[in-house]
C-alpha cells in the first residue's frame, strides 16, 4: 500500500522569502500525485497535481512543484510567500486513475508565515 | 462555491443522541468519501463509496452508519458516539482522475 512522509511538522518563514515543503511517497509502478491547502475551518483545496506529462506542475497561488521520479519526492515550493498562505498543506497520492479509490494523505505541514 | 456541500457545518451532540451528516455534490462525480480530521492527526479515510455501492470500510465502529441514496447525496449517521469522536468530518467527491474535492467539513462536538 501506498504511503506518504510529509518531512516537517511545521514550516516558519518570513513574507518574502522562498519556501519548500517536503513530500515522499513509497514506490509504485504508477502513481498520482497532489497537494492540498487546508484554511482555518475550512475543507481542503487543491493546489496541485501531477498525473502524467511535465515532471515540473504549477498551480494556484503562486505554487509549483517538481516530480521526481528516482528520488520518489513531489516537493512543493513558491519563490516568495504572502502573510496568507499561512496554512495547512498537505501532499497525497494515489495508485490509480480512476474514481473510487482514495486519496492516501501526509501527516501535513503547518506553514506560518510573519512579518 | 466548491461544489461539495455539507450540512450541518458545527454540530454539538451528548453521548447518547442520533444525528445525521449530510454531504451533496453538484459536480456529476461517481464516487464519494467521508475522512475524519482530528488535531494533531492524520486525515482518515472511513468509507468510500462508488456508483452508490460502498467499496471501503476502514475499520469504522458500528456507532458510525453512512448511507448513499444516490451518486449526489451521502450521509454519515451518528448514534452513541463517545468524546473522542469529537473532530472535523469532511466529505469528498471524485471522478476519473482521482482528484478529490472537499467540501467545509462538519465540525463535531461529542458532550
Amino acid at each position: 500500500a501506498q504511503s506518504v512522509t510529509q518531512l516537517d511538522s511545521q514550516v516558519p518563514v518570513f513574507e518574502e522569502a522562498p519556501v519548500e515543503l517536503r513530500c515522499n511517497y513509497s514506490s509504485s509502478v504508477s502513481v498520482y500525485l497532489f497537494w492540498y491547502v487546508q484554511y482555518p475551518n475550512q475543507g481542503l483545496q487543491l493546489l496541485l497535481k501531477y498525473l502524467s506529462g511535465s515532471t515540473l506542475v504549477k498551480g494556484i497561488n503562486g505554487f509549483e512543484a517538481e516530480f521526481n521520479k528516482s528520488q520518489t519526492s513531489f516537493h512543493l515550493r513558491k519563490p516568495s510567500v504572502h502573510i496568507s498562505d499561512t496554512a495547512e498543506y498537505f501532499c497525497a497520492v494515489s495508485d490509480y486513475n480512476q474514481a473510487g479509490t482514495a486519496l492516501i494523505f501526509g501527516k501535513g505541514t503547518t506553514l506560518s508565515v510573519s512579518s | 462555491e466548491t461544489g461539495v456541500t455539507q450540512t450541518p457545518r458545527h454540530l454539538v451532540m451528548g453521548m447518547t443522541n442520533k444525528k445525521s451528516l449530510k454531504c451533496e455534490q453538484h459536480l456529476g462525480h461517481n464516487a464519494m468519501y467521508w475522512y475524519k480530521q482530528s488535531a494533531k492527526k492524520p486525515l482518515e479515510l472511513m468509507f468510500v463509496y462508488n456508483f452508490k455501492e460502498q467499496t471501503e470500510n476502514n475499520s469504522v465502529p458500528s456507532r458510525f452508519s453512512p448511507e448513499c441514496p444516490n451518486s449526489s447525496h451521502l450521509f454519515l449517521h451518528l448514534h452513541t458516539l463517545q468524546p473522542e469522536d469529537s473532530a472535523l468530518y469532511l466529505c469528498a467527491s471524485s471522478h476519473l482522475t482521482g482528484e478529490l474535492f472537499f467540501g467545509e467539513g462538519s465540525r463535531l462536538t461529542v458532550l
